[in-house]
């Protein structure tokens, strides 16, 4: 158990379709990144937000957004959804500076058909 | 850029016998390195990390790691597999002060022979 939760676990979208993923942090972590990981790969960075400022990007177009709020929880957004965005969305939230553990979510499974 | 290779996409071990997954990784900026487990249909678990001072890091379930920066390596290693160590394993290094951007390797999967 993390701390870290997300939701929904699973889902089925059309492509074409627009999709929000959310994510819950540990308490009192003020960072969270996004992650991809397509199914036999590793996961790759999205995004991160720090007290809900974009803080880096990964090699994503800009239909990969996001959003972290006051409370720290966060949102992914992808639009225009295309078949190779199916794939487990991972969260992962930590506190301040490099170095410090980062915990992950369970990640949601999005599959567009 | 930054990089990760995991050699072996898949590896089996007896039951008992030495668990080695190797990785390597490229940088010319001293790394942070991570070894997460991943669990059929779960997250990512943290089993390690090496950021600064000892080489030889020791992580959960029994598991070690040896930062050799002359090789560019962090191999993660276990004397005595268990049943339970079948999962799937990613290395993943950070260069960048003062953010958590991980980059990950493609993945290793141990199957333990009983």
């Amino acid at each position: 158990e993390t701390g870290v939760t997300q939701s929904p676990t699973h889902l089925i979208k059309t492509r074409g379709q627009q999709v929000t993923l959310r994510c819950s942090s540990q308490s009192g972590h003020n960072t969270v990144s996004w992650y991809q990981q397509a199914l036999g790969q590793g996961p790759q960075f999205i995004f991160q937000y720090y007290r809900e400022e974009e803080n880096g990007r990964g090699n994503f177009p800009p239909r990969f957004s996001g959003l972290q709020f006051p409370n720290y929880s966060s949102e992914l957004n992808v639009n225009a959804l295309e078949l190779d965005d199916s794939a487990l969305y991972l969260c992962a939230s930590s506190f301040g500076s490099s170095g410090n553990t980062i915990y992950f979510g369970e990640g949601s499974w999005l599959t567009v058909v | 850029a930054q990089s990760v290779t995991q050699l072996g996409s898949h590896v089996s071990v007896s039951e008992g016998a030495l668990v080695l997954l190797r990785c390597n990784y490229s940088s010319s900026v001293p790394p942070y390195l991570f070894w997460y487990v991943q669990y059929p249909n779960q997250g990512l678990q943290l089993l390690l990390k090496y950021t600064t001072g000892a080489t030889l890091v020791k992580g959960i379930n029994g598991f070690e790691a040896e930062f050799k920066k002359s090789e560019t390596s962090f191999h993660l290693t276990k004397p005595s597999a268990h049943m339970s160590d079948a999962a799937e394993y990613f290395c993943a290094v950070s260069f960048n002060f003062g953010n958590e951007k991980l980059t990950f390797g493609t993945g290793t999967r141990l199957t333990i022979i009983p």
